[in-house]
Formats: structure tokens, C-alpha cells, sequence
């Protein structure tokens, strides 16, 4: 199985600074016939279902501000927040599909300071 | 609007069997793999299953194989996870969610609770 890393667990940003998240594979999710990174950020808020934010590590879904932003490419990659806003506060997931099972990170929980 | 309700959660006894139905609206289901991911309380999410457009790949997480099953009816527009011989690191919500044109879960169901406890 591709086991995906998040660092860090949690974080405290204050309100309009930028926020950094990090995951790691064990193993590359690049797929060489396309050049795509098979990984994908999901947002949490509390009590609600996930979000898909971003996939192919850095296309943001459709409807998703753009002060998100996805980075990376193998096996190291990072989603970015530039400007922490008050509804940002979530548990942040990045998962691999680049090959079954379909891993998730252990997720980062965003906090304003 | 893309919808997933998931239905038939509760409270069950170790050992014992309950199946999720997940119903879809909004889209053409018989087009689109489904999955099945999973939260325990308070904890991270985890992959359980999935299964293609016809019905005829199903995958699974190694925990659950043997004891889940993944189907479909398409022509009700509905997703199924049979699962038996229930364990108390099974107690979690089960999301149903669709596998998007991208590959990733661009859809989620609100979640059913399964508890497993004696």
C-alpha cells in the first residue's frame, strides 16, 4: 500500500497569513504516460462531510477560492493557503488514487492563532 | 444538484451485519465508479471499497475483505456495502462518494453512523 504522510498535525495561523500543509508518499503517484500526479486535498470543516479541494496536486476544483493552491510533484507535495480566512478552519486531507487502496493522510487540523 | 443519502447505519453487535444503501440522484450513476470511505470517531478518514460503473471490479481495504461487499443496482440508482462479521473497529461513519471524470472524490454523502458494540 502507498502510505501518504501528512506533516504537520496541526497548525495555528493568524488570520491572513498563509498556511503550509505537507504530505508525502512512500512511493511516486506520478504516472509517466500523462505526467499527472494522482493526488488530491480534501477540506473537512467540523460536523460536514469532506470537500474535494484540489486534484491532480494542483487543479482546484471548480467553486474553490483561489488563495488555495496545490504544489508538488512524486513523491512531495504541499497545499497552501496564502491568506488564512476565518472559514478555513478544517481538518486538511490529501489521498493518492494513483493505485487501490486508495490512501488518505492522517490530516492536519488549521486553526487561527 | 448531485446527491448521496446514505441509509441503513445503527447499532449492532459484534459478530452481527448490517448493510449500507446509498441512494443518487443528480447524475448518471451507471457512469461513474462509486466508493465507500470510512471515519471513526474523531479520527482520520479511510478508504474502505469501491466498484466500477458495470458492477464488475470491486476493490477493497484489507481489513474488510472476506467480511464486505461492495454492489450496485443501477437501474435504482443505489450503492450497497454488505457488511458481516462486524467488529468494534468498524464503529465509524460511512461515506458514500463518487469518483469524479479526475479520479478524485469530487461528491460525498452527509454519512450513517455504524456502531458496533455489545
Amino acid at each position: 500500500d502507498i502510505v501518504m504522510t501528512q506533516s504537520p498535525d496541526s497548525l495555528a495561523v493568524s488570520l491572513g497569513e498563509r498556511a503550509t500543509i505537507n504530505c508525502k508518499s512512500s512511493q511516486s503517484v506520478l504516472y509517466s504516460s500523462n505526467n499527472k500526479n494522482y493526488l488530491a486535498w480534501y477540506q473537512q470543516k467540523p460536523g460536514q462531510p469532506p470537500k474535494l479541494l484540489i486534484y491532480w496536486a494542483s487543479t482546484r476544483e471548480s467553486g474553490v477560492p483561489d488563495r488555495f493552491s496545490g504544489s508538488g510533484s512524486g513523491t512531495d507535495f504541499t497545499l497552501a493557503i496564502s491568506t488564512l480566512q476565518p472559514e478555513d478552519v478544517a481538518v486538511y486531507y490529501c489521498q493518492q488514487y494513483y493505485r487501490t487502496p486508495r490512501t488518505f493522510g492522517g490530516g492536519t487540523k488549521v486553526e487561527i492563532k | 444538484e448531485v446527491q448521496l443519502v446514505e441509509s441503513g447505519g445503527g447499532l449492532v453487535q459484534p459478530g452481527g451485519s448490517l448493510r449500507l444503501s446509498c441512494a443518487a440522484s443528480g447524475f448518471t450513476f451507471s457512469a461513474y465508479w462509486m466508493h465507500w470511505v470510512r471515519q471513526a470517531p474523531g479520527k482520520g478518514l479511510v478508504w474502505v471499497s469501491r466498484i466500477d460503473p458495470d458492477g464488475t471490479v470491486r476493490n477493497y481495504t484489507d481489513s474488510v475483505k472476506g467480511r464486505f461487499t461492495i454492489s450496485r443496482d443501477n437501474a435504482k440508482n443505489m450503492l450497497y456495502l454488505q457488511m458481516n462479521s462486524l467488529r468494534a473497529e468498524d464503529t465509524a461513519l460511512y461515506y458514500c462518494t463518487r469518483e469524479g471524470g479526475e479520479h478524485s472524490l469530487d461528491y460525498w454523502g452527509q454519512g450513517n453512523l455504524v456502531t458496533v458494540s455489545p
